[in-house]
């Protein structure tokens, strides 16, 4: 079955600098790739997703890249916020079953 | 995004009893799902609910223990059953949308299981 890893487990970042976050996978059937942000007491949102058709899609300070071949993909957060502090997931969709298999989340620290 | 309701948000519960989760949709849905998250966790899924069939479960968990209803496009529940310590977490129920295929969850109900 699918498998998806995502590193690293936190991150620590200075206000105003970028972060990343990657995932990888292991079905190469796999076409749907989406990111969720769950602040702390809050349910997860969806904040950025991703088509296998597609390499890269930006929405202002985020940005999500694919690469099918390698399959993996990355979250990048620019000019980073207070506010953008929270767990971060990837997910995966199988195409067999239509499920998301979840990555196991980064904690995202933004130092001020 | 889907509005999705669910309650309670929190309860505490003693050993041996049972606790129904309610969500509500504000629009129909094919899939709606069931997930658990304990602190500090990923998410992991209990079942898909099936609107007018028995609902489909995930590897580790039963109907006995978490028996779900899906009784039309815009409701469903699921029961936590002989409640004990281990059952404390978030539950949260997730819908798809069927046009994009985005998942979006209601706000959880937390359970403590004293």
């Amino acid at each position: 079955g699918e498998n998806v890893e995502q590193h690293p487990s936190t991150l620590s970042v200075q206000e105003g600098d970028s972060a990343v976050i990657k995932c990888t996978y292991s079905d190469s059937a796999s076409n749907y790739f989406p990111w969720y942000k769950q602040e702390l007491g809050k349910r997860p949102q969806l904040i950025i997703d991703i088509r296998s058709n597609v390499g890269e899609k930006k929405d202002q300070r985020i940005a999500v890249t694919l690469n099918k071949t390698a399959k993996h993909f990355s979250l990048h957060i620019t000019e980073t916020q207070p506010e953008d502090s929270a767990v971060y997931f990837c997910a995966v969709l199988m195409d067999s079953n239509y499920q998301l298999i979840w990555g196991a989340g980064t904690k995202l620290i933004i130092k001020p | 995004s889907a509005v999705i309701s669910q309650k309670p948000s929190r309860d505490i519960c003693q050993r041996g009893t049972s606790l129904t989760i309610q969500c509500q949709v504000d629009s129909q849905v094919t899939m709606m799902f069931w997930y658990r998250q304990q602190p500090g966790q990923s998410l992991t899924l209990i079942a898909t609910a099936n609107q007018g069939s028995e609902a489909t479960y995930e590897s580790g968990f039963v109907i006995d223990k978490f028996p779900i209803s899906r009784p039309n496009l815009t409701f469903s529940t699921l029961t936590v059953s002989n409640m004990s310590p281990e059952d404390s977490s978030i539950y949260l129920c997730s819908v798809k949308r069927d046009l994009t295929g985005e998942l979006f969850f209601g706000e959880g109900s937390r359970l403590t299981v004293l």
